[in-house]
């Protein structure tokens, strides 16, 4: 069974304040993904990376995917209140089947 | 272009009864998925569809759940009993197939169930 662990599970901080989410996993992934979800709503892609040691820019959130494949972690710069949600990361296991993360839940506080 | 469309939004049900889902992809969608989503944690696949055929539901209860895309197009998922441990949100994915080689899927505002 393939398993996404995220750290940490809960992030409260003051706007302004940078961040760093990260999804950990023994298995490979042939690319990896990172959602938003805020309440009442289904996830959001954010962004996918492919290419071991990839780094994605988006506005103030940056991606990584680890040299072997098999972890990312999200920085985000200067968080905002609008960044408060659920991210989510999940692995492309193939057949077009994601296995997700356990969540790591953001409260940006102004 | 529209999403992907969910139904009912919220149910309430006592344990032992009978509840059943709906979902409309984005058109075009070949491929549809139902997730199980305990609160503050990911999404659990339950069942994958290509067109009208079951790729993958390894994962979820037969004896309880059942799911069924009539045409290739819509969706319902059902539960029958449905059990304490049920209480989630239900949510709908679709995406596109064929020669896409990173999987975006799009996802539909779910359905938040509660077993009493």
């Amino acid at each position: 069974t393939q398993l996404l662990e995220q750290s940490p599970q809960f992030l409260s901080i003051q706007e302004g304040e940078n961040l760093t989410v990260y999804c950990n996993s023994s298995s490979v992934f042939s690319s990896l993904q990172w959602y938003r979800q805020e309440p009442g709503e289904g996830p959001v892609l954010l962004v996918t990376v492919v290419t071991g040691g990839e780094v994605k820019k988006l506005k103030r959130l940056t991606f990584q995917f680890g040299d072997a494949r098999k972890d990312s972690s999200l920085h985000i710069t200067a968080a905002q209140p609008g960044d408060t949600g659920l991210y989510l990361c999940a692995g492309d296991t193939g057949f077009q089947k994601l296995v997700f993360g356990t969540g790591t839940r953001l409260l940006v506080s102004p | 272009e529209a999403g992907v469309a969910q139904s009912p939004r919220y149910k309430i049900i006592e344990k032992r009864q009978s509840v059943a889902f709906w979902c409309n992809p984005i058109s075009g969608h070949a491929t549809l998925y139902w997730y199980q989503q305990i609160l503050g944690q990911g999404p659990k696949l339950l069942i994958q569809f290509q067109n009208n055929g079951v790729v993958d539901d390894s994962q979820l209860p037969k004896d309880r759940f059942s799911a069924e895309r009539l045409k290739g197009v819509d969706s319902t998922l059902k539960i029958q009993p449905a059990k304490l441990e049920d209480s989630a949100v239900y949510l709908c994915a679709s995406s596109l197939v064929g020669g896409i080689e990173y999987n975006e899927q799009f996802f539909g505002p779910g359905t938040r169930l509660t077993v009493l």
